[in-house]
């Protein structure tokens, strides 16, 4: 199992610019979550979908939106990039329940400019 | 808001034990305490999870205390791969429960 892939790992926004950051898991796994992480911070999760076809905001969702299509992709996208966005971003996944343990991606860092 | 307060840094000697507290003081009947960690640059790690007995596996084990009001995470015998961020998480009881809340955590350096 690749676990939890994102692509791409670094990317430059311009202002105003828009782009999709992608997510998929290969663990058959239900939830699925993306958090951002600002330099010596902790994460801070923006949206998480509980299955295909729903998705809630969580404590940062200004500025950003989802779709869950499939139980395997979550992508999150940008529409106006905002020099605030400057972050990595992480996906997360887990199968479910009470104990469910997340499983993250590598990251995808943000630049906006 | 995060409902842990760990300490902001550590330093540990390797091969010797690293032993990290966790105070969280209002956690619920139902919560768990969770420790994740996070190399330098990469996505946050799982490490172990426990409710209020005390739990080991290949990594660490974890101490909760009998009130529950706050955990030791242990490496038994850190090496240079441990340095990390730690993170202490207490997993909130909303309804859908999803939300991860991780703070700042604890920076441990392991030091030859």
């Amino acid at each position: 199992n690749a676990g939890v892939t994102q692509t791409p790992k670094f990317r430059i926004l311009k202002i105003g610019q828009s782009m999709t950051l992608q997510c998929t898991q290969d663990m058959n796994h239900n939830y699925m979550y993306w958090y951002r992480q600002d330099p010596g911070m902790g994460l801070k999760l923006i949206y998480y979908s509980v299955g295909a076809g729903i998705t809630d905001k969580g404590e940062v969702p200004n500025g950003y939106n989802v779709s869950r299509s499939t139980t395997e992709d979550f992508p999150l996208r940008l529409e106006l990039a905002a020099p605030s966005q400057t972050s990595v971003y992480f996906c997360a996944s887990s199968y479910g329940g009470l104990r469910e343990t997340q499983y993250f991606g590598p990251g995808t860092r943000l630049l906006v400019l | 808001d995060a409902k842990t307060t760990q300490p902001p840094s550590m330093d540990c000697a390797e091969g010797r034990a690293a032993n990290l507290p966790c105070n969280h003081s209002t956690i619920s009947g139902n919560e768990y305490v969770y420790w994740y960690r996070q190399i330098h640059s990469q996505g946050p790690q799982y490490i172990i999870h426990g409710l209020k007995n005390n739990e080991t596996n290949e990594m660490a084990s974890l101490i909760i205390t009998e009130d529950r009001k706050s955990s030791t995470l242990i490496l038994p015998h850190a090496t240079l791969r441990d340095t990390a961020v730690y993170y202490c998480i207490v997993r909130p009881r909303d309804n859908y429960g999803q939300n991860f809340v991780f703070g700042p955590g604890t920076r441990l350096s392991v030091l030859p």
